[in-house]
């Protein structure tokens, strides 16, 4: 098993405009969330999915958009980016929510001029 | 309202020393869950432990023990005989029962000289 994919591992951007972050697990996991990773600040919740076409926000859902028509796979679109997105990416999943431990993706850098 | 607080920002020790991290968490759940991890200088973050409220048996595993105590609201972490390898960001985190939601706190970087 590959576990949890990101791509890519590193992406500058200019303000304004979008992009789609990838994230795939081959776990048959039905839960996968992204967080994103701020200095002082640990992780935070963007967006998070209980299963295929299911969908639902997390602590800073703004300016980002999730959907998941697969099991498997879970992108989130940044729609307008701006340089307070700048920020480490991380994708998680697991098989539910509860008590499930999350498994991490290794983990997205993204630079927002 | 859930949340959690790591106060100590970075921690310095020589190696072989032992060290505490300190966790504590506010929420008004009779049952939730703790876990810690463990991010290396390579970035990926990896899964140390799951703790879940009804559960306060100390755990030990090999160098690593966890202190779970609710009358305190606390989960702390301890490593014994500090090895440089064991230099990273550690963090603490919050889940409540049944829902889907993480709650990190804000992590604690240890250095481990030699």
């Amino acid at each position: 098993n590959a576990g949890v994919t990101q791509t890519p591992k590193f992406q500058v951007l200019k303000t304004g405009q979008s992009m789609t972050l990838q994230c795939a697990q081959d776990m048959n996991h039905e839960y996968m969330s992204w967080y994103r990773q701020d200095p002082g600040m640990g992780l935070r919740l963007i967006h998070y999915s209980v299963g295929a076409g299911i969908t639902d926000q997390g602590e800073v859902p703004n300016g980002y958009n999730v959907s998941r028509s697969t099991t498997e796979d879970f992108p989130l679109r940044l729609l307008s980016a701006a340089p307070s997105q700048t920020s480490v990416y991380f994708c998680a999943s697991s098989y539910g929510g509860g008590a499930e431990t999350q498994y991490f993706g290794p983990g997205t850098r993204l630079l927002v001029l | 309202a859930q949340k959690v607080t790591q106060a100590q920002t970075e921690i310095s020790v020589v190696e072989k020393e032992d060290v505490t991290l300190d966790c504590v968490y506010e929420t008004r759940d009779t049952t939730y869950y703790l876990f810690w991890y463990k991010q290396p200088p390579s970035g990926e973050l990896v899964f140390l432990i799951r703790r879940n409220s009804f559960d306060e048996q100390n755990e030990i595993s090999g160098r690593y023990s966890w202190n779970f105590q609710k009358s305190t609201s606390s989960f702390n972490f301890t490593i014994t005989a500090s090895q440089v390898v064991d230099s990273a960001v550690y963090f603490c985190a919050l889940m409540q029962y049944n829902f889907n939601k993480f709650y990190f706190g804000s992590g604690t970087k240890l250095n481990v000289k030699p």
